[in-house]
């Protein structure tokens, strides 16, 4: 069966840089969410979507902003990267936002 | 306080023992409550979800849940040593759709 895709699979960047975070949903997945986890953490909820929009937002810095698409895959964009920054980032998706999560392979993000 | 607890461990069972994990959650408005699997470095996979007080079986795994006490358990029958792994607990609460982690129990399975 067909699982949440995610790229890059690893990304190094130097403080201060930008990065982009992409989440392609399982196939019939209107709803995505963030998740950090940093080394040695449990996953912390960075901002979820439902429809295109925005459904729910935790600890998610200012510095961070993440959209919906029309085809429902999600971009992450963080700015102005911080050496605390680096973490695993994972992607899930469900059907319907009170549905089971599945979460995606992870994007390991390293700042130098 | 985390809103989610569990005991860290690590626990260690031999192969073939039945592996109990627990965990307890504060809000009492929480609706749904989830067990994954995550490897060093993967990602979490689910193993079992359940909403309703009582035991769910899935194979060698069975949930178990009791609001009134705000405990989630999760039982490994026939321990096998491809089970070892972090453990967590996550549960949805009433409002929105995140879901709050635990810390994770780490479980060892020795053969």
């Amino acid at each position: 069966a067909a699982g949440v895709i995610q790229s890059p699979r690893h990304l190094i960047k130097e403080k201060r840089e930008t990065a982009t975070l992409k989440c392609y949903p399982i196939p019939r997945h209107d709803t995505v969410y963030w998740y950090q986890q940093g080394p040695g953490q449990d996953p912390q909820f960075l901002i979820s979507f439902y429809e295109k929009m925005q459904s729910d937002k935790g600890s998610i810095p200012d510095r961070f902003s993440a959209q919906q698409f029309s085809d429902y895959h999600s971009e992450l964009n963080m700015s102005s990267l911080e050496l605390g920054d680096s973490a695993l980032y994972f992607c899930a998706s469900s059907l319907g936002s009170g549905d089971t999560q599945y979460f995606g392979p992870g994007t390991r993000l390293t700042v130098l | 306080q985390k809103e989610v607890e569990q005991n860290s461990g690590p626990l260690s069972v031999p192969e073939g023992a039945i592996a109990s994990l627990n965990c307890t959650y504060s809000d009492r408005g929480s609706q749904s409550f989830f067990w994954y699997r995550q490897y060093s470095g993967k990602s979490p996979e689910l193993i079992m979800f359940i909403y309703s007080n009582g035991d769910k079986e899935d194979g060698r795994f069975t949930a178990q849940l009791n609001k009134a006490s705000q405990y989630v358990s999760l039982l490994i029958r026939d321990s096998q040593p491809s089970d070892s792994a972090t453990y967590l607990c996550a549960v949805k609460g009433g409002y929105g759709n995140k879901l709050v982690f635990g810390a994770g129990t780490i479980l060892r399975v020795k053969s």
